[in-house]
């Protein structure tokens, strides 16, 4: 069965700081992989989206940035967080199959990282 | 805003009785999905309704589509205290390359007193 795992759980970190979120999958190849920030009580903004190793697509012009370096893992890094950088962020996959089936496919998350700017 | 949004904001009921919520969404779509998060935690896929389909069940949820009216219900029937949670609406929108990118509403929290 194919499993989701991210870290780490919580995060705390100083304005300025570097950040780097891992997310990997397993039991799948091929993944297209997502990563999402969720402000408290909202809803989930799409950060980042890969459909490849090396392939990244950016949502939202912010100070982060997204890695695809292995198939099946997802990075999220940050050289100097903000204040604003505050908030649940969720890794998810879906099954890649292309020729416009993608869509009707459902998203898998991880339990996401809590992460607190001070 | 948002592609799908959920009404309404939030829900609180007593274990037992049904619990509604709704979803609008603003372009044509080939599918809807729900989406089930529990406090502090990722977001688990509860069932996908096509455009095709006007009804669709799972145990004791059931989804209704209105492709005309452009909008979704959920319903959990019996609720639980465990069905405490936020629930979501998600809609495919736009094109990227090999595939669409999912919209998330803002949620519904629903409270089940016990």
């Amino acid at each position: 069965s194919q499993t989701i795992h991210q870290w780490p759980a919580t995060l705390v970190q100083p304005v300025g700081s570097p950040l780097s979120l891992e997310c990997t999958v397993e039991g799948t190849s091929n993944p297209n992989l997502y990563w999402y920030r969720q402000a408290a009580g909202r809803g989930l903004q799409l950060l980042f989206y890969s459909v490849g190793i090396g392939q990244i697509s950016s949502e939202v012009p912010q100070n982060l940035s997204a890695s695809r370096p292995q198939d099946r893992q997802f990075i999220l890094s940050s050289k100097k967080l903000l204040l604003s950088d505050s908030g649940f962020y969720l890794c998810a996959w879906s099954p890649r199959y292309g020729r416009g089936q993608d869509s009707n496919q459902p998203q898998h998350f991880g339990d996401g990282t809590r992460l607190s700017i001070l | 805003s948002q592609q799908g949004e959920e009404d309404p904001q939030a829900l609180s009921i007593q274990e037992g009785e049904n619990a509604t919520m709704n979803c609008s969404y603003k372009t044509s779509i080939n599918n809807l999905q729900w989406y089930r998060q529990n406090s502090g935690r990722g977001l688990v896929h509860l069932i996908l309704i096509r455009s095709n389909e006007r009804e669709k069940h799972s145990g004791r949820l059931r989804v209704t589509l209105d492709t005309s009216k452009k909008s979704s219900s959920l319903l959990i029937t019996a609720s639980r205290a465990a069905d405490t949670a936020s629930y979501f609406c998600a809609t495919p929108h736009g094109f990227y390359t090999g595939g669409f990118k999912t919209i998330f509403g803002a949620g519904t929290r629903l409270f089940v007193k016990a």
